[in-house]
């Protein structure tokens, strides 16, 4: 069992320019959420997807936004990219249920993105 | 509004000492608490969680932690450290009074560094 994958592990932008992350959850999950730390800070909760609809959003602006696939894997889009979004983003796939955050998440390695 | 602390930046031990990472939160209905550990260039791993029953929980690599509701706090510990420990650890905590809401707040993180 791969566990949960996330890709690019890297990437460089420049303000104004728009980016794609992509995951792939752990076998037989179907949630997936993604959320950004920044440096020296917890992971803050950007959306969950179940059953290819957004379920619950954080405050983030409308500029982030997702997608999930048949298959369960998701992407997270980000347009008009700001300096202050550069972070970890990080996806956490769920085991089978409505309840995505009571069981236990299992997180990707996450995708380092940096904005110049 | 639910919120989570972690009051110490950072925690140093011995090894074979036993190690205590402090979390308090804050919730309008009774809570559902997480640990979660993050090595270097690696996602959180998820370590344990209280939902309700025992105060008392006990986890994956010998950790456990106590839910003291008088106390509003989920300390993790262990009996003696290991050097292998030394991470970053996130608590992690969702309000059941949230209206469904399955946004779970984590917060800064704690540095564990277990001397040898």
């Amino acid at each position: 069992d791969a566990g949960v994958t996330q890709s690019p592990t890297h990437l460089i932008k420049t303000r104004g320019q728009q980016v794609t992350l992509r995951c792939s959850p752990k076998s037989g999950h179907d949630t997936v959420s993604w959320y950004q730390q920044a440096l020296g800070q917890g992971p803050q909760f950007i959306f969950q997807y179940y059953e290819e609809e957004e379920r619950q959003r954080g405050n983030f602006p409308d500029r982030f936004s997702g997608h999930q696939f048949p298959n369960y894997s998701s992407e997270l889009n980000v347009n008009a990219l700001l300096l202050g979004d550069s972070a970890l983003y990080l996806c956490a796939s769920s085991p089978v249920g409505a309840s995505g955050v009571l069981n236990e998440q299992f997180f990707g390695p996450g995708t380092r993105l940096t904005v110049l | 509004a639910q919120s989570v602390a972690q009051p110490e930046d950072q925690v140093n031990v011995a090894e074979g000492n036993p190690l205590t990472v402090k979390c308090t939160y804050s919730v309008s209905g009774n809570p559902y608490l997480f640990w979660y550990v993050q090595y270097p260039n690696r996602g959180l791993q998820f370590l344990l969680k209280y939902i309700t029953g025992d105060n008392l929980v006990k986890g994956s690599y010998g950790f456990e932690a106590e839910f003291n509701k008088s106390q509003t706090s989920f300390h993790l510990k262990k009996p003696s450290a290991l050097v292998s420990d030394s991470a970053l650890y996130f608590c992690a905590v969702r309000d059941t009074a949230s209206g469904g809401s399955y946004i779970p707040t984590f917060g800064r993180g704690t540095s564990l560094i277990v001397h040898p």
